[in-house]
């Protein structure tokens, strides 16, 4: 079974701009959470959804949202970039939700780079 | 709120070595502690995780940890190193409840040496 795939690999985008990640997740699972990764630091959770609605939220602002679709999968989007938002954004899938002590997956990642 | 923090941003060790890498967590509730792997340019790969059920896990790849509740420690350990073991290692929490998400530490970057 193929893993957790995320697009697309690298991205560039200037400050101010928006940009949209997608993920998909593992086959059969229904929770689908984001982090952030910037160089150096461990990961930090922004988003987890589950069944299309949101179950958890991190210290992030407004300009982050994200949205879960009915096969799953998941866009995270973020608003008026700033430099800080470059960042190894990653996605992780797990079966269910409010069981984060279940295995997340995670995917490669989205390399983004703002000028 | 839960935190987790990881002694040492580089450990070295020589091949064939004991390696030790030291996570201590904070928690209001009983956590749930993984440890992940992160290859150059890859995502977090799971090599274990503690969820009440024996306090020594047995992971992947030879690496096992032990939750002590006293010390509030989880550290990583595997008798002898190999060289593929060079990576980026993570130690994270959460309790569970799925609305603070996965809290990770900053890191330690495991040398191997020839």
């Amino acid at each position: 079974d193929a893993g957790v795939t995320q697009s697309p690999t690298h991205l560039i985008k200037t400050r101010g701009q928006h940009v949209t990640l997608r993920c998909s997740p593992i086959s059969g699972h229904k929770s689908v959470s984001w982090y952030q990764q910037v160089l150096g630091q461990g990961p930090q959770f922004i988003f987890q959804y589950y069944e299309k609605e949101e179950r958890g939220r991190g210290n992030f602002p407004d300009r982050f949202s994200a949205r879960q679709f009915p096969n799953y999968s998941s866009e995270l989007n973020v608003n008026a970039l700033l430099l800080g938002d470059s960042a190894l954004y990653l996605c992780a899938s797990s079966p269910r939700t409010g069981a984060l002590r279940d295995t997340q997956y995670f995917g490669p990642g989205t390399r983004l780079t703002v000028l | 709120a839960q935190s987790v923090t990881q002694l040492g941003s580089h450990v070295s060790v020589s091949e064939g070595a004991l390696v030790l890498l030291r996570c201590n967590y904070s928690s209001s509730v009983p956590p749930y502690l993984f440890w992940y792997v992160q290859y150059p340019n890859q995502g977090l790969q799971l090599l274990l995780k503690y969820t009440s059920a024996a306090t020594l896990v047995k992971g992947i790849n030879g690496f096992e940890a032990e939750f002590k509740k006293s010390e509030t420690s989880f550290h990583l350990t595997k008798p002898s190193a190999h060289m593929s073991d060079a990576a980026e290692y993570f130690c994270a929490v959460t309790q569970g409840g799925g609305a603070d998400g996965l809290t990770f530490g900053k890191g330690t970057h495991l040398i191997i040496q020839p």
